[in-house]
């Protein structure tokens, strides 16, 4: 089955505590992205990938790190979290730039 | 500046009713159209997509939508709704350049009523 997933859904965490969000598509797409989603902001991108060892910056970079060493992979990194990163982050990805994108089920993010 | 607007935040509509939802973009040139809808605690699905061609298209679920350039819309609508469609719907448009970003409207949220 074609699809993207992210680990973990949930998590709980506190300020200042590294953490990374996975994320993996099967569809062999070369486009990947990550979005997170705050109530009444809409969906807003963190950063996205065009293909291995391609990234670059969304809306909001700051605050994260992202990595593509693998076609299949992109993780979100949070080197230091603060409570203004609590959110929901969605992982996408899609054939190209333009294309529909595909979503994960989404991480809840929690920092305390 | 590109930008979408979905006017309204929330509608609520009685099961077995039509529905539209608006959307409005700003850009100089047509864009690539995209619905996505959020069920409760889901992450986003594509409903429909227009790139070119007919005006109208048609989208899973019974949803279709109409691209008119005249008015920069892209309408979605449905004739009957029913309860599983309450949900959060999402207009995007995607630019024609070599950047080709998702821009992103800020949601409608639709409940229904039984």
């Amino acid at each position: 089955e074609a699809q993207v997933t992210q680990n973990p859904r949930y998590l709980i965490t506190v300020t200042g505590k590294k953490l990374t969000v996975t994320c993996s598509q099967n569809m062999n797409h070369e486009y990947m992205s990550w979005y997170r989603q705050d109530p009444g902001l809409g969906l807003r991108q963190i950063y996205y990938s065009m293909n291995v060892e391609v990234t670059d910056k969304g809306d909001v970079p700051e605050g994260y790190k992202v990595s593509r060493k693998e076609k299949r992979n992109f993780p979100l990194i949070l080197e230091s979290p603060s409570p203004n990163q609590t959110s929901l982050y969605f992982c996408a990805s899609s054939l190209g730039l333009g294309h529909e994108q595909f979503f994960g089920p989404g991480t809840r993010l929690t920092v305390l | 500046a590109q930008s979408v607007t979905q006017p309204d935040i929330h509608i609520t509509v009685s099961e077995g009713a039509s529905l539209e939802l608006r959307c409005n973009y700003s850009y100089g040139a047509t864009p690539y159209l995209f619905w996505y809808v959020q069920s409760p605690g889901q992450g986003l699905q594509l409903l429909l997509k227009y790139f070119s061609g007919d005006t109208l298209v048609q989208g899973i679920k019974g949803f279709e939508a109409e691209f008119k350039r005249s008015q920069s819309s892209f309408n979605l609508r449905k004739p009957s709704v029913h309860w599983s469609d309450a949900a959060e719907y999402f207009c995007a448009f995607s630019n024609a350049g070599n950047n080709r970003k998702l821009i992103w409207g800020l949601g409608t949220s639709l409940g229904v009523n039984p």
